[in-house]
């Protein structure tokens, strides 16, 4: 069964390192999201692309995140410096939607699970 | 495992028993509606899906009724197993977006 890949699964890093997660979408899927999941909320939007480009990075903090999915498939997140409140788990989804009609199932990777200390 | 969702809204079920998660939506241009079940420690699994065109959908052991005019979701789970004790999602799509608006979730808790 296709399915959204991550990793890593876990992450442990000090305050004020750089840290990257990596996302395969399911082939085939134009839209990847990126997503934060604090403990005891929902899911909330940082990054969309469609194929290689962001359509909607407005929740993303640009003075420390950055997105990238250079080739429109696989992408990478990465947050430096890290900070205490950026622990959380970092979800990745894709869609098969790539058009203006209709969208579809939103698939999500495991998560990588981000402890700052 | 950690465990998703420390400080949601709870609902305890008897193994067996029908469970009943409800959802309000935000806004009014939505049009299509996910159920996401998460594991502690995993990532939100799909369940099913209903769009604005129809009120009730029916999968296995699960049935998503839609209200538009109250902005109401339910989600209802046939018999509830052990296995079902999860934090659950919805998700709305406003209209002509690709954007995916998640509630708060409510933790399901099957009792033996």
């Amino acid at each position: 069964e296709a399915e959204v890949a991550q990793s890593p699964r876990y992450k442990i890093t000090e305050k004020s390192q750089a840290v990257a997660f990596w996302c395969d979408p399911i082939s085939g899927h134009a839209t990847l999201y990126w997503y934060r999941q604090i403990l005891g909320q929902g899911p909330e939007l940082l990054v969309q692309f469609q194929d290689e480009s962001v359509v909607d990075d407005s929740q993303l903090p640009k003075d420390r995140f950055s997105a990238e999915r250079l080739k429109g498939v696989d992408s990478t997140l990465k947050i430096q410096p890290a900070e205490l409140g950026d622990s959380a788990m970092y979800l990745c989804a894709s869609s098969a939607g790539g058009g203006l009609l209709g969208t579809g199932e939103l698939f999500f990777g495991e998560g990588s699970r981000l402890t700052v200390l | 495992g950690e465990s998703v969702g420390l400080h949601l809204p709870t609902l305890s079920v008897q193994e067996g028993d029908n469970s009943i998660i409800n959802c309000a939506y935000s806004n009014s241009a939505s049009d299509y509606f996910i159920w996401y079940k998460q594991e502690s420690g995993k990532g939100p699994q799909f369940i099913i899906d209903i769009r604005s065109n129809m009120d009730k959908r029916q999968g296995q052991r699960v049935t998503v009724l839609l209200n538009k005019t109250v902005k109401h979701l339910s989600l209802q789970i046939a018999a509830t197993q052990p296995g079902d004790s999860a934090v659950y999602f919805c998700a709305e799509n406003p209209s002509g977006t690709y954007k995916y608006i998640f509630g708060t979730g409510t933790r399901l808790k099957v009792l033996a």
